[in-house]
């Protein structure tokens, strides 16, 4: 079954960097895509980019150009996001989804990322 | 960027009754493909989202047909034709044209 499995919770102080990775397993890795979701407490859903498994190909959503950096190894089938220059409005979980055709279809389970002096 | 709006932002439904949630989009999530990327998830508490249903109104693998999405242009809807207590948390819809937005979210709790 498919499966993407996220890396442990992060706390990291005001400019620092954080990298989350997220392992997939259940499907060929490169035929799909992955997109980056994060949460902050109580609050909605916020797209962040996307990567292509295949080519690395990445699109990021404009807020967080030149701050985000997605990444993927084939060989072991993980996709690792990036996030630089943190601020406490960083403090979210952030949730890697598997895309196939345009849909969102399987998340992992989430990653806390505190962000606190 | 396309904006969605969801109303109500909550509701609660006893058991077994129906309940609708309306979610309108500033832009038609209709690409020139021909195909309508809207979808809806559902948030369980303390949980991922997980897809119930894509491109308006196909329901995702697994998903009850209690559950079901229509609409086209702006306007979309999910209904739930008789809701259970394991339907409890935070429905969100989403568009896929670029960039991806979700609506705000609508909370569902039992009666």
């Amino acid at each position: 079954q498919v499966q993407l499995v996220q890396s442990g919770a992060e706390v990291k102080k005001p400019g620092a960097s954080v990298k989350v990775s997220c392992k997939a397993s259940g499907y060929s890795f490169i035929n799909y895509g992955i997109s980056w979701v994060r949460q902050a407490p109580g609050q909605g859903l916020e797209w962040m980019g996307w990567i292509s498994a295949y080519n690395g190909n990445t699109n990021y959503a404009q807020k967080f150009q030149g701050r985000v950096t997605m990444t993927t190894d084939t060989s072991t089938s993980t996709a690792y996001m990036e996030l630089r220059s943190l601020r406490s409005d960083d403090t979210a979980v952030y949730y890697c989804a598997r895309v196939h055709y345009r849909k969102l279809d399987y998340w992992g389970q989430g990653t806390l990322v505190t962000v606190s002096s | 960027d396309v904006v969605m709006t969801q109303t109500p932002l909550s509701l609660s439904v006893t058991p077994g009754q129906p309940a609708s949630i309306s979610c309108k989009s500033s832009q038609s999530p209709l690409h020139s493909d021909g195909r309508t990327y809207l979808y809806w998830y559902l948030q369980k508490p303390g949980q991922p989202p997980q897809l119930l249903i894509y491109e308006v109104s196909n329901r995702f693998s697994g998903v009850p047909d209690r559950f079901s999405g229509s609409g086209s242009g702006r306007d979309f809807t999910l209904k739930i034709s008789r809701v259970e207590a394991v339907d409890v948390g935070v429905y969100y819809c989403m568009q896929t044209l670029q960039p991806i937005t979700f609506g705000q979210g609508t909370r569902l709790d039992i009666k």
